[in-house]
């Protein structure tokens, strides 16, 4: 099946602080979603972008899908950007499936 | 508002005793699935449904059961649960293949 690997493994940041987050995959993907996972567990849905560039207030993400891999862009981070950020991929199978990365969690300091 | 709605959120059960968590969603979308996740092994997908009555393995279905009689139902069915399948659950949709995929705000099951 598709390798989906995440780097860094954790991140410790200072509040006000930019970051980059990046995910490489091992094979064309037709799906490619970033999603935040809060403390208390829930998976928000950050960006749905299997290619090109999209902005959201201080995140902004981009895949450039013929090299296979998307990076997320956290600029002026808050403690309230900490959690755990996953990417997850869909390759168009028989089956239906997201695979997940392992995820990259990041801590925002005060 | 559009979302995918899990219940419980919490359940804290005994070993053998059949449980039901439900999953509905309102956006009216063809697929939909369930994962576990698990601290080191992440997210992992047990069943799918690309359908009303279609449904399908997925990583990890043993030890779990789960039905599609209506579009916005999606129910998943333990029906011995045992201590390794305490995990955290979450139930999700989209509108079809390659697609934005929502996910519910999970269910924390603890089998004892």
């Amino acid at each position: 099946g598709i390798q989906v690997e995440q780097s860094p493994p954790d991140l410790i940041l200072q509040e006000g602080a930019n970051s980059t987050l990046r995910c490489n995959f091992s094979d064309s993907v037709n799906n490619l979603q970033w999603f935040h996972q809060n403390p208390w567990g829930q998976l928000i849905n950050l960006f749905y972008i299997p290619s090109g560039t999209k902005q959201n207030g201080r995140l902004s993400a981009t895949t450039v899908a013929t090299e296979r891999y998307s990076l997320l862009y956290i600029s002026s981070s808050q403690t309230t950007d900490s959690g755990v950020y996953f990417c997850a991929v869909e390759v168009y199978v028989s089956d239906y499936k997201l695979s997940f990365g392992a995820g990259t969690t990041v801590t925002v300091r005060a | 508002e559009a979302q995918v709605t899990q219940n419980p959120r919490y359940l804290i059960t005994v070993t053998g005793k059949k449980l039901t968590v439900t999953c509905s969603q309102n956006m009216n979308h063809e697929y939909m699935s369930w994962y576990r996740q698990d601290p080191g092994l992440g997210l992992r997908q047990i069943y799918y449904s690309m359908n009303v009555e279609v449904t399908d393995k997925g990583d990890v279905p043993e030890g779990y059961k789960v039905s599609r009689k209506e579009k916005r139902n999606f129910p998943l069915i333990l029906e011995s649960p045992s201590p390794n399948q305490t995990s955290l659950y979450f139930c999700a949709s989209s509108l079809g293949r390659s697609t934005e995929a929502f996910f519910g705000q999970g269910t924390r099951l603890t089998v004892v």
